[in-house]
């Protein structure tokens, strides 16, 4: 199995929105809607950000949301802030075994 | 509230086997959900290597899946994780992680170990 496609840096200033791309095949994201996405801080271990495609977990922000189409799935995030400089990346079940994205670097400008 | 701490050797030789364990404590591994084992290469992207159930139930990322074994001990509360024939490519900071529910299939990793730096070398 490859890793799923991610851009390798996005970046946005405070109170913008950001959308980070996932991309897979019709063997994973394209046949799942289980697709979930990690925020990582350098020196720490990744936090669920988001699960099932679009499900927040308790005490993430509602800043971000995730949606799918086709063998894409999204992350955005809304009104930037200075913490979600991050490292993300997605996770997709892809029968019997699952996979990550390469990741993205998130830049607050 | 659910921890899970990793353990193990921090250097293996090549081609030995690479044994860590994941302790977990405030959550009965025998209360249900998979359990994992995600590594990092250093400056790298995270790779699923594997996930158990408390009844032995396995399933492994295919490119590593002949190496790989992943044990359960409910007893102590601990899963285990064994690579075998490492090389320098194995280098990671090996991370344990609560996977999904039995019915479910998403890989929703919501609780994480602090992670373990292994590294091969002679």
């Amino acid at each position: 199995q490859s890793a799923l496609t991610q851009p390798a840096s996005v970046s946005g200033s405070p109170g913008q929105s950001i959308t980070i791309s996932c991309t897979g095949t019709s063997s994973d994201v394209g046949s799942y809607n289980l697709v979930s996405w990690y925020q990582q801080h350098p020196g720490k271990a990744p936090k669920l950000m988001i699960y099932e495609g679009s499900k927040r977990p308790s005490g993430v922000s509602n800043r971000f949301s995730g949606s799918k189409s086709g063998n894409t799935a999204s992350l955005t995030i809304s009104g930037l802030q200075a913490e979600d400089e991050a490292d993300y990346y997605c996770c997709s079940y892809a029968g019997s075994s699952k996979v990550f994205g390469g990741g993205t670097k998130l830049t607050v400008l | 509230q659910v921890q899970l701490q990793e353990s193990g050797p921090g250097l293996v030789k090549p081609s030995e086997t690479l044994s860590l364990t994941c302790t977990v404590s405030g959550y009965s591994i025998s209360s249900g959900y998979y359990w994992g084992w995600i590594r990092q290469p250093p400056g790298k992207g995270l790779e699923w290597i594997g996930s158990i159930y408390h009844s032995g139930s396995t399933y492994y990322n295919p490119s590593l899946k002949s190496r790989v074994t992943i044990s359960v001990d409910t007893s102590k509360n601990q899963f285990s994780l064994k690579l075998s024939s490492v090389t320098a490519a194995d280098t990671a900071v090996y991370y344990c992680a609560r996977d999904s529910p039995e019915d479910s299939s998403s890989p929703d990793f919501d609780y994480w170990g602090q992670g373990t730096l292994v590294t091969v070398s002679s």
